[in-house]
């Protein structure tokens, strides 16, 4: 199963209102962080938030990490029809003999204008 | 400073081949990982690489294999490909090595096996 699971699976707002997106995971992390691609591209960095962080901010993105509750959320203010893609968090797994980086199935966001 | 780089973008191949794949981190990169990205998986890890190093992979057969070069440059292959290895490959470089910094991935390559 995967490490971390986004929630909701797809999203659809109109321009100008905010988005958000959940992402729960399994086991303990060192860090989580956040990537969005469009239609089948590469991914594109987001945020990084380390287990230590509680809240990160980066223009209108705002992540949150709550690791007693094993989960993250991304919230996107004010959103624009080029916000339109998939948000996938990705977690690393702090310990075991498989260290990798592993990523949700994604929550596919359409903004409609 | 270029972004990743892969070559080929796309690639048709049949049953039973094999395909080496390659990835141009940015400059200044040391660590390169492989992803997998298939509709019904997701993204899967397959490997990365540090120095020349493997340092971590994934759980995926011995048929995919992969390997890293002094200028950091790294090839994945897949051997006798089987229809169920369709999928865009992804790679990403990082400063370092782990997973403490952010990945840069480039635009993938899209495999099809007939």
């Amino acid at each position: 199963s995967q490490q971390g699971e986004e929630d909701p699976q797809a999203l659809s707002i109109q321009e100008g209102e905010n988005a958000t997106m959940n992402c729960s995971y399994k086991t303990s992390i060192n860090n989580l962080q956040w990537y969005r691609q469009n239609s089948g591209r590469g991914l594109v960095h987001l945020i990084l938030i380390r287990s230590n962080e509680r809240e990160k901010h980066s223009g209108r993105l705002r992540v949150t990490l709550d690791t007693s509750k094993k989960s993250s959320s991304l919230l996107i203010t004010a959103s624009r029809a080029a916000d339109t893609a998939s948000y996938f968090c990705a977690t690393d797994a702090s310990g075991g003999s498989n260290y990798k980086l592993t990523f949700g199935k994604g929550t596919l966001l359409t903004v409609n204008p | 400073k270029a972004g990743v780089t892969q070559t080929p973008r796309y690639l048709i191949k049949t049953r039973g081949q094999q395909v080496t794949l390659s990835c141009s981190p940015i400059s200044g990169h040391r660590s390169v990982s492989w992803y997998q990205q298939t509709p019904g998986q997701g993204l899967q890890f397959l490997f990365e690489y540090f120095s020349e190093t493997q340092r971590n992979k994934g759980n995926f057969p011995g048929r995919f294999s992969g390997r890293q070069f002094s200028n950091s440059r790294s090839e994945m292959n897949v051997s006798t490909l089987e229809l169920g290895d369709s999928a865009l490959y992804l790679c990403a470089s990082s400063l370092g090595a782990g997973w403490s910094y952010e990945q840069y991935f480039g635009p993938g390559t899209r495999l099809t096996v007939t």
